[in-house]
């Protein structure tokens, strides 16, 4: 029961330009989207988040983007560099739970950037 | 700047024997939780924590896994007779409940359980 679908395991993207890392889920009740970034044999790091009454969030070099009606979101790195290369999760909660919920992940893109 | 820390890094144990997993949250968070991620699969969420009590656990989280406040500053994952599908990566975080309708947890480095 794949909830939150990452469809791409892999993207290879050369330096300097733009990465884009897609998310797709399927339950309607999800209304708080997260990023996370993972090194090997580290913990996940938070990124950036979006609320579903936005459909845009930028931080920095860091943009999600979201379609509720499609249930799609995206995370576009703008320019890529070498220390982005890691493996990137798309994660999903409930804000109604209050915080209780536990986060649903998918499954992670391995971002490799190329010099 | 302030972090999730978990011991041990690696803990080996043989099926059957009953472990302890440690963190320590970030100091004024109020939420914990544990995940685990299983090699070549997701994360997934077992059990949150908040005023002392659980608050919502996945059906991964059986009889078999408790957890514990014991003091100000820990927060445990105790699995009472492992099993060698407990072997995975277990991941600590914590939430400090800001703004309404966010949740950016913080996630430790992670123990890697290794059942034989």
């Amino acid at each position: 029961d794949q909830q939150v679908k990452q469809n791409s395991p892999s993207l290879r993207v050369q330096e300097g330009r733009i990465s884009i890392l897609n998310c797709d889920y399927t339950n309607s009740m999800f209304d708080y989207f997260l990023w996370y970034k993972k090194y090997p044999a580290e913990g996940p790091t938070f990124l950036i988040s979006i609320s579903s009454i936005k459909d845009k969030n930028e931080d920095g070099r860091f943009t999600v983007f979201l379609n509720k009606s499609a249930k799609h979101l995206s995370l576009h790195i703008v320019p890529s560099q070498p220390g982005d290369s890691a493996v990137y999760f798309c994660a999903a909660s409930f804000s109604s739970g209050g915080g209780a919920d536990g986060l649903t992940f998918g499954k992670g893109t391995h971002l490799i950037i190329q010099p | 700047e302030p972090e999730v820390t978990q011991t041990p890094s690696h803990q080996v144990t043989q099926m059957g024997q009953e472990v302890i997993l440690r963190c320590v949250p970030i100091s004024n968070h109020l939420y914990f939780y544990w995940y685990r991620q299983i090699l070549g699969q997701k994360v997934e969420f077992l059990v949150s924590f908040y005023n002392n009590e659980i608050s919502e656990k996945s059906e991964i989280f059986d009889d078999q896994f408790s957890v514990e406040r014991p003091d100000g500053s820990n927060f445990t994952l105790k699995i009472r007779s492992t099993k060698l599908e407990d072997s995975a990566m277990y991941f600590c975080a914590s939430w400090f409940r800001g703004l309404a309708g966010s949740n950016e947890q913080f996630f430790g480095p992670g123990t890697r359980l290794t059942v034989l």
